[in-house]
């Protein structure tokens, strides 16, 4: 059974720093995995999307990777501003029924950027 | 990026009564929709999946009959929450997602069972 952890739970940093958030999963065979950004009583917004046979993505100023052999992601977000702010979700998509297989998701990782 | 809609986008009830909550997809036509639930700082939990035209495939601890699922079409999926108690209370997301691309998820709705 597929796991994600993403650790830790929630992270504080001044506004314009740099930072990784790390998503790992226990079963390597997945067929893609996604970032998603979730604001207070909010649904997702899907910020990334890695197919299984890449290696990163980027969209503005943010860059996911993936290590499938090693069961990791990253997010990386550059120059933090106070309206990032949110919990991001990783989740990744297993392969038993190929591309309509479901979602596992992390608990996420609540982010606060102090102004 | 593609758009899923939920509507209501929060209901309160009494507790007994009966909550259908609706999802489209406003732009694309899905393979698959999915429904989750989410307690409060919790992730989301997958309820069933549902592909147009077929029964729901319920998670494990999910009850088909008090949680039933209807996919009309390829744009649109309902989830009616039968018989509602207090402990039915939560935020309901559904996603919707097309083949070989990502999976979009509706703004959810509040549930509040009283």
């Amino acid at each position: 059974k597929q796991e994600v952890t993403q650790i830790p739970a929630a992270l504080s940093v001044p506004e314009g720093e740099n930072l990784v958030l790390n998503c790992s999963f226990t079963d390597s065979a997945i067929y893609n995995l996604q970032w998603f950004r979730q604001d207070p009583g909010k649904g997702l917004t899907s910020l990334l999307l890695i197919q299984s046979s890449q290696r990163e993505q980027t969209s503005g100023r943010l860059n996911a990777s993936l290590d499938k052999s090693s069961g990791r992601s990253t997010l990386y977000i550059a120059a933090s501003q106070p309206g990032d702010s949110a919990t991001y979700l990783c989740a990744v998509r297993g392969t038993l029924t190929g591309a309509n297989s479901k979602l596992t998701f992390g608990k996420g990782i609540t982010l606060s950027v102090r102004p | 990026g593609a758009v899923v809609s939920q509507h209501p986008s929060w209901v309160i009830c009494k507790s007994g009564t009966s909550v259908k909550i609706e999802c489209r997809s406003l732009d694309f036509q899905a393979t698959t929709m999915f429904w989750y639930r989410q307690f409060p700082k919790q992730s989301l939990m997958l309820m069933a999946t549902s592909n147009e035209g077929s029964k729901a495939t319920y998670e494990q601890g999910v009850e088909k009959d008090k949680f039933l699922i209807n996919h009309a079409s390829l744009t649109l999926s309902t989830l009616t929450v039968t018989s509602a108690h207090p402990e039915d209370s939560s935020f309901y997301i559904c996603s919707a997602h097309r083949q070989g691309h990502e999976q979009f998820f509706g703004p959810g709705t509040r549930l509040t069972v009283l």
